[in-house]
């Protein structure tokens, strides 16, 4: 099946940095989403991205669809204690329906 | 907050039993889903509803069946709960075609 590589795994950085992180797939996507989950709850939709070269805000965040339909990138600039949690890059190739989650990257963010 | 509620939220249940959960929504969408969460596996789908009686499986449907005789209620039943299947799951309704899918709050499973 389809498989998301999302990277990096984990970051831990210091209130005020910007952060990125990206999603890519071997083959193309035509929806791709970014989740945020905090610990103990299920995830919630950050932003949806339907367009190749598409780029998206959500307040300090923002993400886009990459030109080849194959990758996706987050960014959170100036970031805050609240911001901690896992990001999920999530998309949908040719499946109806279906979505394909990548593994998660842990952000951790020292006041 | 997209109306879905997880019951039971908490379960322990022993090897050999069967386990129902329940995800319940209150907006008549037609795509319902059914996710678990494991550590170094992220979300894997397990089965999903694209209407009343209509449900397919997922990546990891083995040992899991559902139901929806309703809109509103989207069931899974582990026939005979094993150590493997001990995760958190996660219920899902999904908009614009299923492509944005809003979770409910999860139920942990502990199988002893």
């Amino acid at each position: 099946g389809q498989q998301l590589n999302q990277s990096p795994q984990s970051m831990f950085i210091q209130e005020g940095e910007d952060v990125s992180m990206n999603c890519t797939s071997s083959s193309i996507f035509n929806t791709w989403l970014w989740y945020k989950q905090d610990p103990g709850e299920g995830p919630v939709l950050l932003i949806a991205l339907y367009k190749a070269g598409e780029l998206t805000s959500n307040g300090r965040l923002t993400a886009q669809f990459g030109i080849t339909r194959k990758d996706s990138f987050l960014n959170i600039s100036a970031s805050i204690p609240s911001d901690v949690g896992i990001y999920f890059c999530a998309g949908r190739g040719g499946s109806n329906y279906k979505l394909t989650f990548g593994k998660g990257t842990l952000l951790t963010v020292n006041p | 907050d997209a109306g879905i509620t997880q019951s039971p939220r908490h379960k322990v249940t022993e090897t050999g039993t069967p386990v129902t959960l329940r995800c319940h929504q209150t907006e008549n969408h037609r795509y319902m889903y059914w996710y678990r969460q494991d550590p170094g596996h992220g979300l894997r789908l397990i089965h999903y509803s694209y209407g009343v009686k209509d449900t397919d499986k997922g990546e990891v449907s083995d040992g899991y069946s559902v139901s929806r005789s309703k809109t509103e209620d989207f069931l899974l039943t582990l026939e005979s709960a094993t150590s493997s299947q001990t995760s958190v799951y996660f219920c899902a309704i999904g908009l614009a075609g299923g492509d944005e899918q809003y979770f409910g709050p999860g139920t942990r499973l502990t199988v002893t």
